[in-house]
């Protein structure tokens, strides 16, 4: 079982729309979440960060947690053409004192 | 203007080469990182450091070295060991150590095999 998993995607949305993107991760004791947007042949950018249980809100960009259900979200209100990226999901591994990545689900955001 | 370098930007390698790779930032972040990523893959971790001097695998290090020196820079070195070079590779680094802390990437290194 991985780590940290996402759906590949690809996820296509109109204009306009709701996009939700979400990881599921196996490590009970993981405390730190991120999510990264990654433009085509471009280096992760971090768009999100959340530690506690519950929604974070920055812009159109709004992170969800749950603890006991082991996973995270990420949702993308007023989706545009130019959200068209892989985004990657990242957890804290406690035992290891790192960082692991999803694969990525890429979002296709169509006018 | 803080930040993350990495060069070169594009790298070709002959079978046998070493390489090595920069990684600078003027973040004066403890911790830095190397990343691989694989067409259509996720990153996975080569090494890091979370002190100068001191550094540790990480899951795909077989082939790979580095070093701490200074606490700005942490190069990487893919040597003729590592069979399967060709990838993008990306040196990030965050305040703290541990995981817990957000890491930030420099703009990376497309490495080719010829």
């Amino acid at each position: 079982q991985k780590e940290v998993e996402q759906n590949s995607g690809p996820l296509s949305v109109p204009e306009g729309a709701i996009a939700s993107l979400n990881c599921t991760y196996s490590d009970r004791g993981s405390q730190s979440f991120f999510w990264y947007r990654q433009y085509s042949g471009k280096s992760p950018e971090l768009i999100m960060s959340i530690y506690s249980n519950g929604d974070k809100e920055d812009g159109r960009f709004t992170a969800q947690l749950n603890k006991a259900s082991q996973y995270v979200s990420l949702l993308i209100r007023d989706s545009q053409p130019s959200d068209s990226a892989t985004y990657l999901c990242a957890v804290n591994v406690p035992a290891g004192n790192m960082l692991t990545f999803g694969g990525g689900t890429r979002l296709m955001v169509k006018p | 203007d803080g930040g993350i370098t990495q060069s070169p930007k594009y790298l070709f390698r002959k079978e046998g080469q070493n390489v090595t790779l920069s990684c600078e930032q003027n973040l004066n972040h403890d911790a830095m990182y190397w990343y691989r990523q694989d067409p259509g893959q996720g990153l996975r971790l080569i090494y890091y450091s979370q002190i100068v001097n001191d550094f540790q695998k990480g899951d795909i290090a077989e082939g790979y070295s580095v070093s701490r020196e200074k606490k700005e820079s942490f190069p990487l070195t893919v040597t003729s060991a590592q069979k399967n070079p060709t990838a993008f590779y990306l040196c990030a680094s965050s305040a703290v150590a541990g995981g817990r802390d957000e890491q930030f990437f420099g703009p990376g290194t497309r490495l080719t095999v010829l």
